[in-house]
């Protein structure tokens, strides 16, 4: 089946620092991909879709110039968190949609992000 | 009102039990449904989909769907400790998104 991959898993950085998440689609060709957010004990909010060779699509409340999304290739979308604060401190999850399509996504590990 | 709408939790039942998980949703012409399975610290992975009315049943799993009372559920019989874990119903919602919209999940915890 599709398979995402996602990386770092966890990163820890510094209020004011930027942080790169890596969302990958292995074996399959991925024009949209979702980014996700999901803070302790709640449900995951989507943040903005991606679209290869476009730019990406936010949500209401997602600012676009904090959360910098590129999707240069069919199989690579990144999410920068720039100016990375506490209050952006986690579970950014990144998801394609499967080949059989039928709105069915595939989720990649998710990556955990802790800004001191 | 919340789109899709789940009880949090816990739900908690014995080893060997069934365990009903129910989710309800507000737009009455959505046509996809699905329950993900999300660990502890973990992403979110698939379990069901279902997109007509009655029972789908995979495994131990079996989803209900009722769109006229806009509820889905999902059945775990035999329920196992490994089944322990937070289950999030998805539903793609009218407007022409085809992204689905979650709910907050149940947390479910079956004890030995």
């Amino acid at each position: 089946g599709a398979v995402v991959s996602q990386h770092p898993s966890r990163v820890i950085c510094k209020s004011g620092t930027s942080v790169k998440i890596e969302c990958r689609s292995l074996d399959f060709q991925a024009t949209t991909m979702f980014w996700y957010r999901q803070f302790p004990k709640q449900s995951l909010m989507l943040m903005a879709t991606s679209n290869e060779g476009s730019k990406a699509t936010y949500e209401q409340g997602v600012e676009k110039d904090k959360f910098l999304i590129n999707h240069a290739s069919l199989t690579l979308s990144t999410l920068t968190v720039t100016s990375a604060h506490p209050e952006d401190s986690s579970f950014y999850i990144c998801s394609a949609e499967q080949l059989s399509g039928a709105n069915v996504l595939t989720f990649g590990a998710g990556s955990r992000l802790t800004v001191l | 009102q919340k789109e899709v709408e789940q009880n949090s939790g816990p739900l908690s039942v014995p080893e060997g039990a069934i365990a009903s998980l129910n989710c309800t949703y507000s737009d009455r012409v959505s046509q996809s449904f699905f329950w993900y399975r999300q660990y502890s610290g973990k992403s979110p992975e698939l379990i069901m989909s279902i997109y007509s009315n009655g029972d789908k049943e995979d495994g131990r799993f079996t989803a209900q769907l009722n769109k006229a009372s806009q509820y889905v559920s999902l059945l775990i019989r035999d329920s196992q400790p490994s089944d322990s874990a937070t289950y999030l119903c998805a539903v793609n919602l009218s407007g022409g998104s085809y992204i689905p919209t979650f709910g907050r999940g149940t947390s479910l915890i079956v004890h030995p």
